[in-house]
């Protein structure tokens, strides 16, 4: 079964920092760009970034340029998020996703939230 | 920036009714638009990518089209596990991946 499970979630205070982790099982991880995309409380999608097939090419939207960094590690099928200097407005539900044909993004983990309060 | 624009925000449908969905890009960009279904508490799903392909698995009832800035995405008759809210979603090279706003399709 093709499966993507993220873990990492929690509570951190502003100017904190979090790692996500994505669990990729069910296909060949090493042969997908990969993408994180958040969904604040109660708000619609928003792409976070993703990264190319071996890790060469890495894209952000711009309210997490220089905070956020992607990154994987095909030998144990798992993509990463490390989140640096959080703010209130990243709190959301992060989820992996799995960039399949012309750009869609076809499989889904279940989520996992992110809370920055103090 | 591409805004994608979806209308109505909300849309209310008896069962076994049709349902017709906008989403409108602020300019114009190549057929990578897609459309997601997500229900509640549950990550989204893809039902339509190309404007008008249907992913695997999703029912016939479903059917994308469009191209160039409107696109649509049409349930024939809709089932119960239908109404959930549906997001388009477009990709170009300068600038990523943007999602709309979001339609409700709720009972009437």
């Amino acid at each position: 079964e093709v499966q993507l499970v993220e873990s990492g979630g929690g509570l951190v205070q502003p100017g904190g920092s979090l790692r996500l982790s994505c669990a990729a099982s069910g296909f060949t991880f090493s042969t997908y760009w990969m993408s994180w995309v958040r969904q604040a409380p109660g708000k619609g999608l928003e792409w976070v970034a993703n990264i190319k097939e071996d890790g060469s090419e890495k894209y952000y939207v711009d309210s997490v340029k220089g905070r956020f960094t992607i990154s994987r590690d095909s030998a144990k099928n798992s993509l990463y998020l490390q989140m640096n200097s959080l703010r209130a407005e990243d709190t959301a539900v992060y989820y992996c996703a799995r960039v399949g044909r012309f750009y869609a993004f076809d499989i889904w983990g279940q989520g996992t939230l992110v809370t920055v309060s103090s | 920036e591409v805004v994608m624009t979806q209308s109505p925000a909300t849309l209310s449908v008896s069962p076994g009714e049709r349902a017709t969905l906008s989403c409108r890009a602020s300019q114009s960009f190549s057929d990578n638009l897609a459309w997601y279904q997500q229900r509640p508490g549950q990550a989204p799903r893809l039902l339509i990518y190309r404007a008008s392909t249907r992913a695997t698995g999703i029912p016939a009832r479903f059917s994308g089209s469009g191209s160039g800035t409107e696109f649509t995405l049409t349930i024939s008759s809709l089932q119960s596990e239908d109404f959930a809210v549906y997001y388009c979603q477009q990709y170009n090279n300068w600038f990523g991946w943007t999602f709309g706003q979001g339609t409700k399709v709720e009972i009437k």
